[in-house]
């Protein structure tokens, strides 16, 4: 059972670069989310699908944009790389509706560095 | 604004010495209050979710409890492979998919 998986595992940009990061999940959930993690910061949400067809802006969207391709995948697209968006990008899913608590389930993460 | 601190920002105990992390939250209506383990290198993983004032949770040596300003997370009798962050995170009554997370405990817990 693969769960969340996430590729690539490792990046490294230089300034300028465009590069999209990609996540599916194999448990049949509605939502997801891409969330970034910076040292002293926590995990800061990027954008979320709260079911297929459907985006919106978390806490930091700025420089990202997603793609909810079909209910199992959901792309993060960096179009013009910044040395502040070197950092380490994860992608969740969960279960349920829109008012739902369950359990967010992660993948192992994408560690991203913009020369 | 939704806020979760987290303290300390790091704890080593012996193996076998009890101790608890703190969470203080400021939420706009508690939907529900999370604790997550990350591991070096992976990502987090879902240990409990505490919905309201006096709720408590335990799971092995772990065991959650919450108020209506913080959450502990008190581990009796660490053992080393219970070395790993520990994040606390919080649902709002509003915004639903957003959780807001703190930014983790480091627990060493040596032999």
């Amino acid at each position: 059972n693969a769960g969340v998986t996430q590729t690539p595992k490792f990046q490294v940009l230089k300034t300028g670069q465009s590069m999209t990061l990609q996540c599916a999940q194999d448990m049949n959930h509605n939502s997801m989310y891409w969330y970034r993690q910076d040292p002293g910061m926590g995990l800061r949400l990027i954008y979320y699908s709260a079911s297929e067809g459907t985006t919106d802006k978390g806490e930091v969207p700025n420089g990202y944009n997603v793609s909810r391709l079909n209910k199992r995948e959901f792309s993060l697209r960096l179009e013009s790389a910044a040395p502040s968006q070197t950092s380490v990008y994860f992608c969740a899913s969960r279960s349920g509706t829109a008012a739902n608590t369950g359990e967010l389930f992660f993948g192992e993460g994408s560690r991203l560095t913009v020369l | 604004e939704d806020q979760v601190t987290q303290s300390p920002e790091a704890l080593r105990l012996q193996e076998g010495e009890s101790s608890s992390l703190n969470c203080s939250y400021t939420v706009s209506g508690l939907r529900g209050l999370f604790w997550y383990r990350q591991d070096p290198g992976k990502g987090p993983e879902f240990l409990f979710t505490l919905y309201s004032a006096g709720e408590e949770k335990e799971k092995e040596r772990l065991k959650a409890t919450l108020t209506k300003k913080e959450s502990f997370l008190h581990i009796t009798a660490p053992k080393p492979e219970d070395s790993a962050t520990y994040l606390c995170a919080v649902q709002a009554n509003t915004g639903f998919q957003k959780l807001v997370f703190g930014t983790g405990t480091r627990l060493l817990v040596s032999p």
